[in-house]
């Protein structure tokens, strides 16, 4: 069965300062995999995703990831924190077969101190 | 979220009611998903459908019903409300050929 696993439930960086968000899957086909962030009390949007192709990949404000088939990570980075990142971030996988519903991750707070 | 919408946005139950949420789009789109999201737990799948009259469980399907009659309409309908049952609601459907997930805005409710 797929899964995902997000390690660390909170992150606390600074502004200005390097972000990483750790996401981890297990797939038994090639999945696709994606990045949600969540503003409180608010729906989700997408950042970024990995279908084929490229395995770095580049999505919205400044984020990316990366798709290490190898370790089966696709970890978030952001160079430089902003105030306005401090949300909480999902990682999602989806196979292309049968249901292809999301399986999502239990999801990482992102706190940016001054 | 273009295209997905969701209603209500917010809800006010008593225990023991039942309720219905609407999702419908207007792509076209075969795959359609129901999730609810606790705190601390991120979202988790309900009820999905790959088509009009097909619809099937997913991880958390009880004290919950779905039906597909139409391609547009999947609409989730909750038994009988519990205190436990507040997380956020939030329908999605998705676009094959473009990978591309859409979710409705999601649903808030509170059981009293």
């Amino acid at each position: 069965a797929q899964s995902v696993t997000q390690l660390g439930s909170h992150v606390s960086v600074s502004e200005g300062a390097l972000v990483l968000l750790r996401c981890n899957y297990s797939s038994s086909v090639p999945p696709y995999l994606f990045w949600y962030v969540q503003y409180p009390n608010q729906g989700l949007q997408l950042l970024l995703k990995y279908t084929t192709g490229a395995t770095l990949v580049k999505g919205i404000n400044g984020f990316e990831a990366e798709f290490k088939k190898s370790e089966t990570s696709f970890h978030l980075t952001k160079p430089s924190a902003h105030m306005s990142d401090a949300a909480e971030y999902f990682c999602a996988l989806r196979e292309d077969t049968g249901r292809r519903a999301l399986t999502f991750g239990s999801g990482t707070r992102l706190q940016v101190q001054p | 979220n273009a295209g997905v919408t969701q209603t209500p946005k917010f809800q006010v139950l008593k225990t023991g009611q039942s309720m219905t949420l609407q999702c419908a789009q207007d792509m076209n789109h075969e795959y359609m998903s129901w999730y609810r999201q606790d705190p601390g737990m991120g979202l988790r799948l309900i009820h999905y459908s790959v088509g009009a009259g097909i619809t099937d469980q997913g991880e958390v399907p009880n004290g919950y019903n779905v039906s597909r009659s139409t391609t547009e309409d999947f609409p989730l309908r909750l038994l009988s409300a519990a205190p436990s049952q507040t997380p956020v609601y939030f329908c999605a459907s998705l676009d094959l050929a473009g990978n591309t997930i859409y979710f409705g805005e999601g649903s808030w409710l509170t059981v009293v």
